[in-house]
């Protein structure tokens, strides 16, 4: 059974401070990983993937994939109160069909306060 | 282009009622996914669909549920008989083969069993 793990938070941080939040895996074979944004109500929307080791940058959101530790995180620059969601991270399946059958880790609640 | 419809988008209805919720793809796209949320479990993978065929339902709960896809532009996934523990937001989703694994929900199905 795949394992998606997230601190549930809430994690709180000032306005204009670094959000980071983390994520571990434990299917070793995972080859893609995801970072959704829910706002209270919403249904879940992209924000980045990553399928290499190391950093991926897209404007003030980068991911980081280290498949050595089983690890993902998003670190989040000069945080805004419009970030204030809860994140959640997928892994996807190993290979064929199955890559396109993502698992969910049960999210982290981010509050930016103004 | 139009993104993941689905139907309705509350439902409350009682125990022992029948439960369809309809989901409408975005065209082109060859996966469909059907997910339910909720707060103790998170945001679970039911069952998904390649080219209308169903590849994995090991997520349906029990014999309750079904769900068919009859053709590449609609699907149902069908709760009968409804139990107050189905209490949730049902999320259809889809992806398309060479589209970087990455899938698109729609807005939700939120469904009350009294």
């Amino acid at each position: 059974q795949k394992e998606v793990e997230q601190n549930s938070g809430p994690l709180s941080v000032p306005e204009g401070a670094i959000a980071s939040l983390n994520c571990t895996y434990s299917d070793r074979g995972s080859q893609s990983f995801f970072w959704y944004r829910q706002y209270s109500g919403k249904s879940p929307e992209l924000i980045m993937f990553i399928y290499s080791n190391g950093d991926k940058e897209d404007g003030r959101f980068t991911a980081q994939l280290n498949k050595a530790s089983q690890y993902v995180s998003l670190l989040i620059r000069d945080s805004q109160p419009s970030d204030s969601a809860t994140y959640l991270c997928a892994v996807s399946g190993v290979s064929g069909a199955g890559s396109y059958q993502l698992t969910f880790g049960k999210g982290t609640k981010l509050s930016v306060i103004p | 282009d139009a993104g993941v419809i689905q139907s309705p988008r509350h439902e409350v209805t009682e125990m022992g009622q029948e439960v369809t919720l309809r989901c409408k793809p975005i065209s082109g796209h060859d996966y469909l996914f059907w997910y339910r949320q909720t707060m103790m479990r998170g945001l679970e993978l039911l069952i998904y669909f390649n080219n209308n065929v169903p590849i994995d339902d090991s997520g349906m709960p029990e014999d309750r549920f079904s769900a068919k896809m009859p053709n590449a532009s609609f699907s149902t996934l069908k709760i009968q008989p409804s139990e107050p523990r189905d209490s949730a937001v049902y999320f259809c989703a889809s992806s398309r083969t060479g589209g970087g694994n990455t899938i698109y929900f729609g807005e939700g199905s939120w469904l009350t069993v009294v």
